[in-house]
C-alpha cells in the first residue's frame, strides 16, 4: 500500500525559508506525480505544486517566485522549499500522489502542521 | 483561476436522510473530484472523475454533474459520513479546491 509521510519543523520565522520532507512508502517516486497541497486556518485549501516520475515541476503561479520541489530517488523521498514565508504561509502541508491522468490526489500523507511567527 | 464555491458550507443530518451537496465552478470544468476530511485526519479521495467511488467508499455515496455544477449525495446518513467534503477540478490550472461543506450528525 502507498504511504507517504511528512516532515519538517513545525515552527518557522517569518522570512526565512519552510522545507519539509515527504517520505514515500510502497511505491516509488519514479513512477507516477507526487505533489504538496496546504490547508489554511479556516479551511481554504491550496494546490502547490508537483513533481513527476522524471522530476520536472509544475508550480501554482501564486507560488511561482518562491517554491521549489525535489527529490531524492535513493531514499524515495521527495521535498518541499518555500522561501521568504510570512505569517500567511501558517498551515498544514500534505503531500500526496497526484494522478496525472485526471489531476486528483488519491493517497495523502497524515499532515503536517507549520507556524510561522517571530 | 477556477473558483469552486462548495454549498451548503454546513449542514447538519439525521441518521436515514438523504444528504446532497453541491460545488459551482466559475468556469465549465471537465470532472470534479470530492475529499472527505473528518476531524483530526487527513483527506482521502471520496469520489473522483464526477461519479467514480474511490476504493472502500461505501455505495450509499454518489456522484453527478456536468460543466459547472456538481454534486455529492449520500443516499441515507450515517454517522460515519460526518466530516467535511471538499470539491477540486483538475481541469484549469491551477488546480483548485472548495472551501469545504462540513457535514454534521443532527
Amino acid at each position: 500500500e502507498v504511504q507517504l509521510q511528512e516532515s519538517g519543523p513545525g515552527l518557522v520565522k517569518p522570512s526565512q525559508s519552510l522545507s519539509l520532507t515527504c517520505s514515500v512508502t510502497g511505491y516509488s517516486i519514479t513512477s507516477n506525480y507526487w505533489g504538496w497541497i496546504r490547508k489554511f486556518p479556516g479551511n481554504k485549501m491550496e494546490w502547490m505544486g508537483y513533481i513527476s516520475y522524471s522530476g520536472s515541476t509544475s508550480y501554482n503561479p501564486s507560488l511561482k517566485s518562491r517554491i521549489s520541489i525535489t527529490r531524492d530517488t535513493s531514499k524515495n523521498q521527495f521535498f518541499l522549499q518555500l522561501n521568504s514565508v510570512t505569517t500567511e504561509d501558517t498551515a498544514t502541508y500534505y503531500c500526496a500522489r497526484y494522478m496525472y491522468t485526471t489531476d486528483y490526489f488519491d493517497y495523502w500523507g497524515q499532515g503536517v502542521m507549520v507556524t510561522v511567527s517571530s | 483561476e477556477i473558483v469552486l464555491t462548495q454549498s451548503p458550507t454546513t449542514m447538519a443530518a439525521s441518521p436515514g436522510e438523504k444528504v446532497t451537496l453541491t460545488c459551482r465552478a466559475s468556469s465549465s470544468v471537465s470532472y470534479m473530484h470530492w475529499y472527505q476530511q473528518r476531524s483530526g485526519a487527513s483527506p482521502k479521495l471520496w469520489i473522483y472523475e464526477t461519479s467514480k467511488l474511490a476504493s472502500g467508499v461505501p455505495n450509499r455515496f454518489s456522484g453527478s454533474g456536468s460543466g459547472t455544477s456538481y454534486s455529492l449525495t449520500i443516499n441515507s446518513m450515517e454517522t460515519e459520513d460526518a466530516a467535511t467534503y471538499y470539491c477540486q477540478q483538475g481541469s484549469s490550472y491551477p488546480w483548485t479546491f472548495g472551501g469545504g461543506t462540513k457535514l454534521e450528525l443532527k
